[in-house]
Order: C-alpha cells, then sequence, then structure tokens
C-alpha cells in the first residue's frame, strides 16, 4: 500500500512568487492534515480536511495561504505570493478516522525555500 | 505559544547507552502523548504512545514515562543503537480539536558506535 505522498521535494522560489505544494494521502483516508516546521522549530498545525472539508484551518498563518482538496482525494497548498519566513518544511499526513483515535501517516515533507 | 516543550535540543550517546528525552505541557485536557521519529528525507513516524491513565508503557528497548501531576513525559530508549540516529518529535493531543497535534521542537539524537 503506497504512503502518503508529497510533490515537490524540494522548490527554490523567489519572494513574490506562488507555490503550490501537492499531497496524495493514503487511499481511503478522509482525513488530511498540513503541518509546516520552521528550521529548529516545532512542527505547526495548519489545517485539517475531513474528505473536501475544511474541519479546522486556525492554523493557517494568513490569507497568502489556500488549501483545497477537491472530491476528498488529493490536496494543494498554495502560497501567494510567497515570503521568506514562508521557508520550512510542510508535511501532510492521513488518517482513516480523526487521528486522535488512530494513527496519523506522514508524508516525506516538502522542503520550501523562499529567497 | 509553545504548547509543548521538548527537551534536549540535541543529544549524543555512546552506543549501548540510555538516551532520555523530556517533554512538558500545560493543557491539562490533553489526553494522547506520542512520539514520533523522523530519518533525514523522511517524515515522522509514530513511534510509541501513551494516554494519561497509565504512568509508562513499553515496547521493546522503547520506554514513555509519565507524570501526571508534573505533566512531564519522557522517552526513554534503552541500549540505544546507531540506527537509533534520527530526529525525536514529542507531541499531544486533547480529543476534542478531531486528531490535531502539538509537537514540540524536536530532539536530534546522535548514537556512536
Amino acid at each position: 500500500e503506497a504512503g502518503v505522498t508529497q510533490f515537490p521535494s524540494h522548490s527554490v522560489i523567489e519572494k513574490g512568487q506562488t507555490v503550490t505544494l501537492r499531497c496524495d494521502p493514503i487511499s481511503g483516508h478522509d482525513n488530511l492534515y498540513w503541518y509546516r516546521r520552521v528550521m529548529g522549530k516545532e512542527i505547526k498545525f495548519l489545517l485539517h480536511f475531513v474528505k473536501e472539508s475544511k474541519q479546522d484551518e486556525s492554523g493557517m498563518p494568513n490569507n497568502r495561504f489556500l488549501a483545497e482538496r477537491t472530491g476528498g482525494t488529493y490536496s494543494t497548498l498554495k502560497v501567494q505570493p510567497a515570503e521568506l519566513e514562508d521557508s520550512g518544511v510542510y508535511f501532510c499526513a492521513s488518517s482513516q478516522v480523526p487521528a486522535g483515535n488512530t494513527e496519523a501517516f506522514f508524508g516525506q515533507g516538502t522542503r520550501l525555500t523562499v529567497v | 505559544q509553545q504548547q509543548v516543550k521538548q527537551s534536549p535540543q540535541s543529544l549524543i550517546v555512546q552506543k549501548g547507552g540510555i538516551s532520555i528525552i523530556n517533554c512538558a505541557y500545560e493543557n491539562t485536557a490533553f489526553d494522547y502523548f506520542p512520539w514520533y521519529q523522523q530519518f533525514p528525507g523522511k517524515g515522522p513516524a509514530l513511534l510509541i504512545a501513551i494516554r494519561p491513565d497509565v504512568s509508562e508503557k513499553k515496547e521493546g528497548r522503547f520506554t514513555i514515562s509519565f507524570n501526571k501531576s508534573a505533566k512531564q513525559f519522557s522517552l526513554h530508549i534503552m541500549d540505544s543503537q546507531p540506527g537509533d540516529s534520527a530526529t525525536y518529535f514529542c507531541a499531544a493531543r486533547r480529543g476534542s480539536t478531531l486528531g490535531r497535534l502539538y509537537f514540540g521542537r524536536g530532539t536530534q539524537l546522535t548514537v556512536w558506535p
């Protein structure tokens, strides 16, 4: 069974540009989470989808970040326009039921560098 | 505000030694405390987890000790091996948040052969 897959693995963009990150969860997992780790800091929650609906987006930093999950399958996270402080590793995780009651499986992450 | 505080930031242990990583939390609503292990280029993977109704959980060489009154929990790795070298994250979750995890800052463990 394929795990959680994220694309791209790395992205280097200039300040002001747009970047779109993609996450393919494990098949059948209704719950999808985005997290971010800025260098040396904790992994921070961004948002939670249940199927195609945003269950909790309280961790989104600002309106430059837009997450979508069309059809309840893969998800995208767009940053527009990117700022220097957006640099970090973005993780996606998925679980069959809310991850509080079962394990959440993480992807390998997308390392975003904004220069 | 950081909900889960983790220490140390880095740890160097000799092969066969005991690695100890500590975490502390403030929110008494937390009801699930997992530890994640992350190797370079990989995502965090669940290692072991505990709920606050028990004081200790052991799985192989890995043990979580939990002190509810002190609001602290720790990971002990017995007989540490070079293959244990990785970044370890403690985390916490409260039942009302549908799986949202609050992570510590991570500990970079290096086990020398």
